[in-house]
C-alpha cells in the first residue's frame, strides 16, 4: 500500500499571500487530520476530516481551512499568510474509528518571508 | 487547563541502557494512548498503542505501561541503541464528541551514544 503523500515538499511565500497544501491519504482511509509543528509549539491539531465532513476542529484561525474530496483526498488552505505561519503542516489519515493508528505523511515545509 | 507533559525536552543516554521517557496528562481522562516516533525533517510514525484497561504493553524491545491513577505513561527503549536517537512523542485518544482527534505532547528528544 502506498502511504500518505503531501504536495508539494516545501513552499515560500510571502506575508499576505495564501497558500494550498495537499494530502493523499492511504488508499481505503477515511479519517485526514492536519497538524502544524514548530519547534516552540510540537504538534497542534488544525481539523479532521471524516467522510467529507470536518468532524474535529482545533484552535486555529478562521485564516485556516480545509476540506475533503468524495477520494478521501484532503486539502488545507491558510489565507493572508502571516510570518508565524512558517512550520511544518502534516498531515495523517487513518481509517477514522477509535483506537486507530495515524499515518503521517512527510509534511509540508511552509516558509513565509 | 488540559495539559500533556513529557519529561526534559532531551534526554542522552549510552548504547545499551534502557531509555525511559514520561507522559503525564492533567484534565484528560484518555482511552488510549498511543507513542510515536518522529526523526528529523519527517513524519511521525506510530509504535505502541496502550488502552486504559492495560497496565503494560511489549513490542520486541519496547514498553509501554499506562497509570490512569497517576495520569501518567512511560515508554522504555531496553538495550538502547544509536539508531533509536529521534523525537518521541506520546498521543491521547479521549474518543467520544472528540472521535478521530488525538492530542500530542511536544515530545522528548532521545539521544543514545556509541
Amino acid at each position: 500500500k502506498a502511504g500518505v503523500t503531501q504536495t508539494p515538499r516545501y513552499l515560500i511565500k510571502t506575508r499576505g499571500q495564501q497558500v494550498t497544501l495537499s494530502c493523499s491519504p492511504i488508499s481505503g482511509h477515511r479519517s485526514v487530520s492536519w497538524y502544524q509543528q514548530t519547534p516552540g509549539q510540537g504538534l497542534q491539531f488544525l481539523f479532521e476530516y471524516f467522510s467529507e465532513t470536518q468532524r474535529n476542529k482545533g484552535n486555529f484561525p478562521g485564516r485556516f481551512s480545509g476540506r475533503q474530496f468524495s477520494n478521501s483526498r484532503s486539502e488545507m488552505n491558510v489565507s493572508t499568510l502571516e510570518l508565524g505561519d512558517s512550520a511544518l503542516y502534516l498531515c495523517a489519515s487513518s481509517l477514522g474509528g477509535s483506537q486507530e493508528t495515524q499515518y503521517f505523511g512527510p509534511g509540508t515545509r511552509l516558509l513565509v518571508l | 487547563s488540559q495539559k500533556i507533559e513529557q519529561n526534559s525536552e532531551a534526554l542522552n543516554i549510552q548504547e545499551g541502557k534502557t531509555a525511559t521517557l514520561t507522559c503525564n496528562y492533567t484534565n484528560y481522562s484518555p482511552a488510549y494512548l498511543q507513542w510515536y516516533r518522529q526523526d528529523p525533517g519527517r513524519g511521525p510514525v506510530f509504535l505502541l498503542l496502550i488502552r486504559e484497561n492495560e497496565k503494560e504493553k511489549r513490542k520486541e524491545r519496547l514498553k509501554v505501561t499506562f497509570d490512569t491513577t497517576l495520569k501518567q505513561s512511560l515508554f522504555h527503549i531496553t538495550a538502547s541503541q544509536p539508531a533509536d536517537s529521534a523525537t518521541y512523542l506520546c498521543a491521547l485518544e479521549v474518543g467520544g464528541s472528540t472521535l478521530g482527534r488525538l492530542y500530542f505532547g511536544r515530545g522528548t528528544q532521545l539521544t543514545v551514544w556509541p
